[in-house]
Order: structure tokens, then sequence, then C-alpha cells
């Protein structure tokens, strides 16, 4: 069974402009979380979706925001980038229900901000 | 504030012996925890799941949990060089819950010396 893909690996963008990040689940998996994971701060939590919708929202502001397709794959939208969203952009994928914390990860995508 | 801790390490130890790694959780109501293993520069990935009071083994892996005590442990007998990375306590609720709900900790650096 295919991991967790996560496109693009590596992104160099500038501040202002706005990214947009996917990520397709491992097939039958129903929950497709994203973190962020810097080496200040660790793995920090930014938004789950389960079956196209958002179950929860971490304590990030409005910029960032995502999505959930029918088949299950998701994006991730930044707009108005800073330097400090440089980071490694993570999505991982669960079962969902009882396994929800049994979460598979993505290779990431790098996200530098200059 | 719901909290996972993990002493930051990092935790050097020779190879072959018994590498002991340790989490401590703040929310009584967490009854699922996860351990993740992350090499250098590369994705989370689950290494062990434990729900209930006790040890659960998995190859050189065992995860013992104290759910009096707020405590979870991983043991990796046999230690090797390939098990040098950081790893990542995580807690949660239990049952129906979603991703969203479980809390990482700040990972422990291990350093396995040949």
């Amino acid at each position: 069974k295919a991991g967790v893909t996560q496109t693009p690996r590596y992104l160099i963008k500038t501040r202002g402009q706005q990214v947009t990040l996917s990520c397709s689940p491992i097939s039958g998996h129903r929950s497709v979380s994203w973190y962020q994971q810097t080496p200040g701060q660790g793995l920090q939590f930014l938004f789950e979706y389960f079956s196209e919708t958002q179950r929860n929202k971490g304590n990030f502001p409005g910029r960032f925001s995502g999505r959930q397709f029918s088949n299950s794959r998701s994006e991730m939208n930044v707009s108005t980038l800073e330097l400090g969203d440089s980071a490694l952009y993570l999505c991982a994928s669960s079962l969902g229900g009882g396994r929800s914390g049994e979460q598979y990860f993505g290779p990431g995508t790098r996200l530098t901000v200059t | 504030q719901k909290e996972v801790e993990q002493n930051s390490g990092p935790l050097s130890v020779p190879e072959g012996a018994i590498a002991s790694l340790n989490c401590t959780y703040s929310d009584r109501g967490s009854q699922s925890f996860f351990w993740y293993r992350q090499y250098s520069g590369k994705s989370p990935e689950l290494i062990m799941s434990i729900y209930s009071n006790g040890d659960k083994e998995d190859g050189r892996f065992t995860a013992q949990l104290n759910k009096a005590s707020q405590y979870v442990s991983l043991l990796i007998r046999d230690s090797q060089p390939s098990d040098s990375a950081t790893y990542l306590c995580a807690g949660g609720e239990p049952g129906y819950s979603s991703a969203s709900k479980i809390i990482f900790g700040s990972g422990t650096r291990l350093s396995i010396r040949p």
C-alpha cells in the first residue's frame, strides 16, 4: 500500500506571496492532518480534515487554510507569506475513529520564505 | 493546558544496551499513547501505540504505560546505531476522537554510541 505523498517537496517563496501544498493520504484513510515543524517550536497542529470537513484547527492565523476533497486528498494554503512561515509542513493520515491517533506522515514540504 | 513532556536529551547509550525514553502527560483523560521515531531531515514514523496499562512489546521495542502515574516509556533493547533519532511521545483522548486531540511532546534525541 502506498504511503502518504506530499507535493512539492521543496519550495522557495518570497514574503507576501502565497503557497499551496498538496497531500494524498494512504488509500482508505479518511482523516488528514497538517502540522508545522520548526526547530524551536516542535510539531504544531494546524488543522484536521475528515470526510471533507474541518474537524479542528490549531492556533494559527487565518492566513493558513485548507480543504479536503471527496477522494480524501487535501491541500493547505498559506497567503501573504512571512519569514516566520519557513518550516517543514507535514501531512499525516489516519483511519479515523478509534485509530485517529495512529498517524502516518508524509515526507513533508520544506518551505523557505525569503 | 494539556501537555506531554519529554526530556530533550541528548540521551547517549552504548551499542547493545537498553535505551529508556520517558514521557509524562498532564491530562488524566488521555488514554491513547504513541511513540514516533524521527530521523534527522525526515518525517516522524509511528513505531508503537499503547492504549492499556502495562507493557506492549514489538520486536526490540517495549512501550510501558502507567495511567496512575501519568507516565509512558519506551524501551529499546540491544540498541543499534540505526536507533539514533529523535523519539516523539504523543498522547490523547480515547475512542472516536480526532487526531487533533493528540498532543505531541517535543521529543528526546537518542544517540547510540559504538
